[in-house]
Order: structure tokens, then sequence, then C-alpha cells
């Protein structure tokens, strides 16, 4: 079955970028979608289709791709960006998820 | 506004059924392909399966396959998931998300959940 790996955790000091990487096989044909979760709360499109930002989601909140390996960045890091981060794809007429990012602003 | 409303979650034995159902308000139901996604206490998302906006085609994951059965009521602006032959872990929060237009693009809209605790 396909899958998408992401790391565990990244931990980032307030104002500074925090990336998290998605990488899964022939990555480079499938649109990358990222979601954004909070404690208690359901999750939200903050990116799709590799770099897309649905309305209301900050600039400084950036998707892009390279290879087999998608990117999530976060520009100027704030404590409000803290959160569990999903990447998602398709394989097929699946739905795959990699396993979460939790984005620790320390 | 866009809204997603699911229900009939609760504590079942293993071995049993569950029916979730998910309302939906705030745009042409049965322009959409929706999922249904859980996330078992403390992990990740797991996707569990979608239905085409017509009703025809459906898929779902290997874990529910067999088990688990999505149907939608485009009158009703319904779409459910019988679930059976529940195993503990199958216990989770289910979200159902409408898909974004444009075919294999992304999830826009999520509801609140609805937590299945399967259990003796």
């Amino acid at each position: 079955s396909y899958e998408l790996t992401q790391p565990p955790s990244v931990s980032v000091s307030p104002g500074q970028p925090a990336t998290i990487t998605c990488s899964g096989d022939k990555l480079g044909g499938r649109y990358i979608s990222w979601y954004q979760q909070k404690p208690g709360q359901s999750p939200m499109v903050i990116i799709y289709q590799d770099s897309k930002r649905p309305s209301g989601i900050p600039e400084r909140i950036s998707g892009s791709k390279s290879g087999n390996t998608a990117i999530l960045t976060i520009s100027g890091t704030q404590p409000m960006d803290e959160a569990d981060y999903y990447c998602q794809a398709w394989d097929s007429s699946i739905v795959v998820f990699g396993g979460g990012t939790k984005v620790t602003v320390l | 506004q866009v809204q997603l409303v699911e229900s009939g979650g609760g504590v079942v034995q293993p071995g049993g059924s569950l029916r979730l159902s998910c309302a939906a308000s705030g745009f042409t139901f049965s322009s959409y392909t929706l999922h249904w996604v859980r996330q078992a206490p403390g992990n990740g998302l797991e996707w569990v399966a979608l239905i085409s906006y017509d009703g025809i085609n459906k898929y779902y994951a290997d874990s529910v396959k067999g088990r688990f059965t999505i149907s939608r009521d485009n009158s009703k602006h319904t779409v459910s998931l019988e679930m059976g032959s529940l195993r503990a872990e199958d216990t989770a929060v289910y979200y159902c998300a409408r898909n974004l237009p444009g075919g294999n693009v992304g999830l826009d809209c999520w509801g609140q959940g609805t937590l299945v605790t399967v259990s003796s």
C-alpha cells in the first residue's frame, strides 16, 4: 500500500521558519494537500494542489514539491502555529495521509 | 455557510454494528464527493471511505473493506457509514469531510466528528 512519510516532530523558535517534509513514491505525479489540526479541533486544509492556499490561510504558509518530497513551510512561525500537520495524497481512488508532524514553537 | 454535522457515535461491543450519519448544509450536496476519515485516540488521521457525488463510486480502506458500507441520500443531504463486525481498533473519532471540486485535490470542509468506542 502507498505510504507518505513525515517526521514525527519539528521544533522551531518564534519568528523562525518551520519546514515539514512529506515523502512518498512517485509524489511528483500526485497532488499533495496539507492539514493543520490543533488539540480538540477538526483538521483544516491549509494547502491543496501542492501549493494553493484556501481563502483565509496566511501567506506565511506555503507548499512546494521537489521530486518525491513535498514541503510545507511556515515562515515567521507564531505560537498559534503549534499544531499537528498532516500531508495527504491519492493512490488511484484511495486517500492516504502521512503519519503527522507535531510542530512545537519553543 | 458550509457545514457538516456527524451523529450516531457511541459505545458498542466488539462484533457489534453502528450507523453514523453526516448532515450537510450550505452547499450543493449532490455535486460533491464525500469522505469518512477517522482518528484513533492519540493517533493520526486514517482515511476510511469515499462516495462519489452520485453515489455510484465507493472506495474503502483495506482495514474496513467488507465490514463498512458508505451511502448517501442526495434528497436529504446526508451521507452515512454503516459499520459492522466492529473491533477494538475501530475505536476513533469519525469525521465526515467534503472533497474539493476538481477530483483528487483535497478535503476542504470537515465536521466536528463523532466518537465511536468499541469495548465490552
